[in-house]
């Protein structure tokens, strides 16, 4: 059975940093392109970046561009968002998705983890 | 503001047809980039419910269809139930931003 779980969230000061992991289990992890994805409270979904199956290519939405960074370990099936800078409008659950074929077909979803930037 | 743009609700009543509608432009549907749909029940992550436009993944009901015409893709779903009651969203790629774009989301009551 295919699972994305997320960890690391919490409450962060403005300006500060949280690291966020996604453990993958049930798939061949290194066979997939991996994204982020954020829904605000109350609001809709937001691509936040994404991660070719071998890390060798990444992209970010404009708005964490410069303050996000994505990463894979491979040997232990896992995904990282460093995030830098942190903002107000940060905060939202952020859900790590396999994308299915590079179509953007995003078929598996983690529960998400609750990222709150208040002083 | 969205790149892809869903209306905010939709209503029917139970075993009544919905539509839901998500238009893009040339640097996303239109640039024919796949575009998938997802429901999203209260308080749970996103499931894939549609993927390239038109297909159903193993499991989903085939109450739910897609299609997708020039720059719009739309959502049909047939025989409403009560647990149809969620958040829908279209998504696709946007060869101008270099990822993938959501519509805004619509909420589907069922009356």
């Amino acid at each position: 059975e295919v699972q994305l779980v997320e960890s690391g969230g919490g409450l962060v000061q403005p300006g500060g940093s949280l690291t966020l992991s996604c453990a993958a289990s049930g798939f061949t992890f290194s066979s997939y392109e991996m994204n982020w994805v954020r829904q605000a409270p109350g609001k809709g979904l937001e691509w936040v970046s994404y991660m070719s199956s071998s890390g060798s290519t990444i992209y970010y939405a404009d708005s964490v561009k410069g303050r996000f960074s994505m990463s894979r370990d491979n040997a232990k099936s896992s995904l990282h968002l460093q995030m830098n800078s942190l903002r107000a409008e940060d905060t939202a659950v952020y859900y790590c998705a396999r994308d299915y074929d590079s179509s953007g077909r995003f078929d598996y979803w983690g529960q998400g983890t609750l990222v709150t930037v208040s002083s | 503001q969205s790149v892809l743009t869903q209306p905010p609700s939709v209503s029917g009543a139970p075993g009544q047809r919905v539509t839901i509608s998500c238009t893009g432009s040339s640097s996303n549907i239109g640039a024919d980039y796949d575009v998938h749909w997802y429901q999203q029940l209260p308080g749970t992550a996103p499931k894939l419910l549609i993927y390239a436009a038109s297909n159903r993944p193993s499991g989903v009901p085939d109450r739910f269809s897609g299609s997708k015409s020039g720059t719009s893709a739309s959502l049909a779903i047939t025989g409403l139930q009560a647990e149809d009651e969620a958040d829908y969203y279209c998504q696709s790629y946007d060869t101008s931003l270099s990822g993938s774009v959501f519509g805004g989301g619509t909420k589907l009551t069922v009356l």
